[in-house]
């Protein structure tokens, strides 16, 4: 199994909603990433856990708030967004042993739609 | 200026050869990589080359780098129509080896 699955596929949410993204991996691997596209542009890094733990935080405003419950689970807990947030939420995984054939598997993206 | 360069746009004929280029600026790169994207979908790893190597071939990609002038290519041999994708170019140094995205260069082939 080599897939990294996110659901929901579509998410449209108002200002208000508090909503959550889900990503799912059954690869053993023990680093997730969540990733931020917004059209025509390239993944921007929001989050790392490597082995359950939040390791890299680039900046992300509070209004994002991911969660590792455990080495195949990763979430990403939405409250308060604003439209700029609009964006294909992408999330990934991959080994974590210090070497560069670490290479990540994408899930397919979130596509969300703030209104 | 960007870690990571990559002309936006490239257009070949069906059967074509495409050739799409990336340079990058941080000498102490180690892995580069290149990733498609199809449109609303995730990014797929295609293949990665160590920075020692100047080849890798994988079937119908060809991996060239020029360490030197840190250029990195991807040249796609008799291209179809179901390639035309986003391709992004990506370095990764030491440590975390998280890749660090060029802006992508989008393929369309056409008929």
């Amino acid at each position: 199994d080599t897939e990294v699955t996110q659901t929901p596929k579509h998410l449209v949410m108002g200002m208000t909603n508090k909503k959550s993204l889900k990503c799912e991996q059954h690869m053993g691997h023990r680093a997730m990433y969540w990733y931020k596209q917004k059209a025509k542009k390239p993944p921007e890094l929001m989050f790392v856990y490597s082995y359950e733990k939040l390791s890299i935080n680039e900046s992300v405003p509070s209004r994002f708030s991911p969660e590792c419950p455990n080495s195949s689970l990763l979430n990403l807990h939405l409250h308060a967004l604003q439209p700029e947030d609009s964006a294909l939420y992408l999330c990934a995984s991959s080994h974590w042993t210090g070497q560069g054939t670490d290479t990540q598997y994408f899930g397919p993206g979130t596509r969300l739609t703030v209104l | 200026g960007e870690d990571v360069e990559q002309s936006l746009f490239l257009s070949v004929r069906e059967g074509d050869s495409s050739v799409i280029n990336c340079t990058y600026t941080d000498s102490s790169s180690t892995y580069l990589y290149w990733y498609k994207q199809e449109p609303g979908a995730g990014l797929q790893l295609l293949t990665y080359i160590f920075s020692n190597m100047d080849m890798k071939q994988d079937q119908r990609l060809t991996v060239l780098l020029n360490k030197k002038d840190k250029h990195l290519s991807l040249r796609i041999a008799d291209t179809q129509t179901g390639d035309s994708a986003i391709y992004f170019c990506a370095e990764s140094t030491g440590g975390s080896y998280i890749p660090t995205f060029g802006r992508g260069t989008s393929l369309i082939v056409h008929p």
